[in-house]
């Protein structure tokens, strides 16, 4: 069993819908819980980063946690085009000196359509 | 402000080859990172460098190895090329942080193809 599960897709939704993302874990010790979004043939850019439990806004974004079910999600309102990409779930421990690996799920392919 | 930028962005090997694969961080950026990403998976952790010394290593073998000059610039190297090793390799960099936390900033990625 993988430390993080994450549904490939694809996923295909029409412009405007409310997206939602999600990923399981099964490590305990993970604290730090992160979205990246990638662009095919780029490399990752750090989308929401959440320390803990809880919610966190930005703009369209919302990143939720849930520790006691290992269970994150990534909520995208009013979506757009421009947002079709891959979508990577991380989440890292707390390693005593710091400089932690992440450990990512497989990916979440994300198509907007007009 | 430049961010990550790694070289080659393509290259092309046989097998039994080595490859030595290259990263500047983003500026102010003292740890860098590789990850192993293939075809259709999330980013595999390979390894992380601080004060030119490797700090953690995930579950790669002897063959994938690297470096880290005083510019805080890496090279990863992998000996003994296998097909499997056919991936994108992308470097991230961060700035240490003892509390933990650890947001990388990723390069666009070296895309090796081994025949």
């Amino acid at each position: 069993q993988k430390e993080v599960e994450q549904d490939p897709g694809p996923l295909s939704v029409p412009e405007g819908a409310i997206v939602s993302l999600n990923c399981t874990y099964s490590n305990s010790a993970f604290q730090y819980f992160m979205w990246y979004r990638q662009y095919s043939r780029k490399g990752p850019e750090l989308l929401m980063y959440t320390y803990s439990s809880g919610n966190k806004e930005d703009g369209r974004f919302t990143a939720q946690v849930d520790k006691s079910s290992k269970y994150i999600s990534l909520f995208i309102r009013d979506s757009q085009p421009s947002d079709s990409a891959t979508y990577l779930c991380a989440m890292s421990a707390v390693v005593t000196g710091g400089g932690n690996k992440l450990t990512f799920g497989t990916g979440t392919q994300l198509k907007v359509e007009l | 402000d430049a961010g990550v930028t790694q070289s080659p962005t393509h290259l092309i090997k046989t097998r039994g080859q080595q490859v030595t694969l290259r990263c500047s961080p983003k500026s102010g950026h003292d740890t860098v990172s590789w990850y192993q990403q293939a075809l259709g998976q999330g980013p595999q952790f390979i390894f992380q460098y601080y004060e030119e010394e490797e700090r953690q290593r995930g579950n790669f073998p002897d063959r994938f190895s690297g470096h880290q000059f005083p510019n805080y610039s890496s090279e990863l190297n992998v000996n003994a090329l296998l097909l499997g090793d056919s991936a994108l390799y992308l470097c991230a960099s961060s700035l240490r942080d003892s509390s933990g936390a650890n947001v990388l900033t990723f390069g666009a990625g070296s895309r090796l193809t081994v025949l």
